[in-house]
């Protein structure tokens, strides 16, 4: 079974408008990963926190990591059609990544 | 180096055939992923290898099948006896030991369909 739980499932918005995704999971962590898909593609790593931080930022992204509720959250903002793609949590587990159901993320023009 | 290859893109196939999937890592990781990811879902782990070690395996990863990394560089996955639900997108990832916070770097995927 997935670790990760992500929501909302789907997420549709204009140009420039902020979009924000949240991950929950289940087990203690050292780190969760944010990752994105375009359709049909390969996953690309975004961004990392760990688990001593509370929030990362990274150009349009701004991650966050509450350990004590164990969620973190995902923040574009300003988003471009390009943004247009799955976005999904990843945390490791055994020397593994397990990941999340993901957030479909839709840009209107 | 142009990141993880995989080969191919896409394959066809009809039910009761064999595949064989290749992925080529990152020459300097010593880590090689496969995953299992259906439409609309998240990728779930098939299996890893450090080197040429197969060190885990999932329950996923029925009897038909098979993955090898020979020599500790490329990667094949094989599918005996295809089945309709084998029909996914098989992706392959890397990375170096020691580097898992950087993330991992995964191919393009190959997209099996079975007919």
């Amino acid at each position: 079974s997935q670790q990760g739980e992500e929501d909302p499932q789907a997420l549709s918005i204009q140009e420039g408008e902020n979009a924000t995704m949240n991950c929950s999971y289940k087990t203690s962590i050292n780190n969760l990963q944010w990752y994105r898909q375009n359709s049909g593609r390969g996953l690309v790593h975004l961004i990392l926190i760990r688990s001593n931080e509370r929030e990362k930022h990274s150009g349009r992204l701004r991650v966050t990591l509450d350990t004590s509720k164990k969620s973190s959250s995902l923040l574009i903002t300003a988003s471009r059609a390009a943004d247009t793609a799955s976005y999904f949590c990843a945390t490791p587990y055994t020397d593994k990544l397990i990941f999340g159901t993901g957030t479909r993320l839709q840009v209107f023009p | 180096d142009t990141g993880v290859s995989q080969d191919p893109r896409h394959k066809i196939t009809k039910r009761g055939q064999n595949v064989t999937f290749r992925c080529d890592p990152i020459s300097e990781h010593n880590r090689l992923y496969w995953y299992r990811q259906t439409l609309g879902q998240g990728p779930e782990f098939l299996t890893y290898f450090q080197n040429e070690a197969q060190l885990e395996k999932s329950r996923l990863l029925s009897d038909r099948f098979s993955a090898e990394r020979p020599k500790g560089s490329f990667s094949t996955l094989e599918i005996q006896r295809t089945e309709q639900g084998d029909s996914a997108m098989y992706l392959c990832a890397s990375i170096k030991d020691g580097w898992a916070n950087y993330g991992y770097t995964f191919g393009s995927g190959t997209r099996l369909t079975v007919v």
